[in-house]
């Protein structure tokens, strides 16, 4: 039962230009979502996140935008570095006591 | 600062056995959880433990268990492994909040 998907599982994006990340979920109780970045032999790290009351959260370079309505998020990164080159897997949680996560997307900036 | 650390590193088992894997959140974080992240997919939520008691459960079987200790530490028993239990098992600690921090993880195989 997979309640949050990242259907897209590798992006490839020039240095300087946007990196669009997208997430759809299927539970509408879901009241939080949050976006981690993910190196090889390292744990996920967290980035960012949105509360179901917000539409919208940026920080920095990196903004998450939350459309309830067609149960989608998206992370957008701008300008891309090569540093950003990692697994991003979108995650949700209802109470914060159970965490739904998807199965990745793997980005690759290329200088 | 310490960040969560998990022990061991590699763990190779056989059909059948029992495994303990263990983990050291963050000073102060008083919320462990457990994940199990199979290759090629997002880190499937197992448990929640919050001032040692369980917060969350996901869809795993009984072979499945946690418990965490008054210094907040954890460990994570699988018993009567089974191939299928091989994969990376993911350990996050938070104060209380959203933001799960992780550890490198274990890496277990079943043979």
């Amino acid at each position: 039962d997979q309640q949050v998907k990242q259907n897209s599982p590798s992006l490839s994006v020039q240095e300087g230009r946007i990196s669009i990340l997208n997430c759809d979920y299927t539970n509408s109780m879901f009241d939080y979502f949050l976006w981690y970045k993910k190196y090889p032999a390292e744990g996920p790290t967290f980035l960012i996140s949105i509360s179901s009351i917000k539409d919208k959260n940026e920080d920095g370079r990196f903004t998450v935008f939350l459309n309830k309505s067609a149960k989608h998020l998206s992370l957008h990164i701008v300008p891309s570095q090569p540093g950003d080159s990692a697994v991003y897997f979108c995650a949700a949680t209802y109470n914060f006591n159970k965490f739904y996560f998807g199965s990745g997307t793997k980005l690759n900036v290329k200088p | 600062d310490a960040g969560v650390t998990q022990s061991p590193t590699h763990l190779i088992k056989t059909r059948g056995q029992h495994v303990t894997l263990r983990c050291s959140p963050i000073s102060g974080h008083k919320s462990v959880s457990w994940y199990q992240q199979v290759l090629g997919q997002g880190p499937q939520f197992i448990f929640q433990y919050y001032e040692k008691e369980e917060r969350g459960r996901g869809n795993f079987p009984d072979r499945f268990s946690a418990r965490q200790f008054p210094n907040y530490s954890s460990e994570l028993n699988v018993n009567a492994l089974l191939l299928g239990d091989s994969a990376l098992y993911l350990c996050a600690s938070s104060f209380v909040t959203e933001e799960q921090f992780f550890g490198p993880g274990t890496r277990l195989t079943v043979l």
